[in-house]
């Protein structure tokens, strides 16, 4: 059974970087793409990009590029999701969540981390 | 970018009675390759991350209740809940995955009337 686990709950300040961590256990890690995606309050959840870590190169959101970095490493079974320039507008909730087929982007989404809250605030 | 609409956006159903929501995208998600809908179904609580229901429009995820069925095909498509139960009180989101960014519906919220 696949569980993803997320870091903690960050407080940020604006203009700043936040990097979160998601680590996949019990199941294969490398063909399985990993999405992150971030839920604001009353809102339905946004996709921000995704990772194949055996393709190495992420995949971004138009929305987000520059200012998001995915990476992975296949030692620990771990993604992170590195955002910058933080603004009042990220506060959020923050998602990875594992693509149901391997080897392609375009697929559902089965298994979701907890999920992890960054604030946005001075 | 393929834009989904939901319909309702708020529905209050009697225990027992049918539920339905419905999804619209502004181009087709029928894949001519494979002939399958790239339309996912999510069911969503408070604090918890959304939960994988239906997917390739119509098939249901492993553990989810007979009870929820989702059909349609290119561009409209149904979430139905046969006979709802007070633990389907939830937000319901609708997902395409033909192309990125694989954009989500607004979500409906679903009560107990």
């Amino acid at each position: 059974q696949v569980q993803l686990v997320q870091s903690g709950a960050e407080v940020k300040q604006p203009g700043s970087s936040m990097k979160v961590s998601c680590k996949a256990s019990g199941g294969y890690f490398s063909s399985y793409g990993i999405n992150w995606l971030r839920q604001a309050p009353g809102q339905g959840p946004e996709w921000m990009g995704g990772i194949i870590p055996i393709h190495v190169t992420a995949n971004y959101a138009q929305k987000f590029q520059g200012r998001l970095t995915i990476t992975s490493d296949e030692s620990t079974s771990t993604v992170y999701m590195e955002l910058s320039s933080l603004r009042s507008e990220d506060t959020a909730v923050y998602y990875c969540a594992r693509l149901g087929l391997p080897r392609d982007y375009f697929y559902y989404m089965d298994v979701w981390g907890q999920g992890t809250t960054v604030i946005v605030s001075s | 970018d393929i834009v989904m609409t939901q319909s309702p956006d708020s529905l209050a159903v009697s225990l027992g009675e049918r539920a339905t929501i419905n999804c619209r995208s502004t181009q087709s998600i029928l894949h001519n390759n494979n002939n399958k809908n790239y339309l996912a179904w999510y069911q969503q609580k408070p604090g918890q991350p959304p939960k994988l229901l239906i997917y390739w429009a119509s098939t249901r995820e492993s553990g989810v209740p007979d009870r929820f069925s989702g059909s349609g095909s290119g561009t409209d498509f149904t979430l139905t809940i046969s006979s709802l139960q007070s633990e389907d009180v939830a937000v319901y989101y609708c997902q395409q995955y033909y192309s990125t960014p694989c954009n989500f519906g607004q979500g409906t919220k679903l009560e107990i009337k």
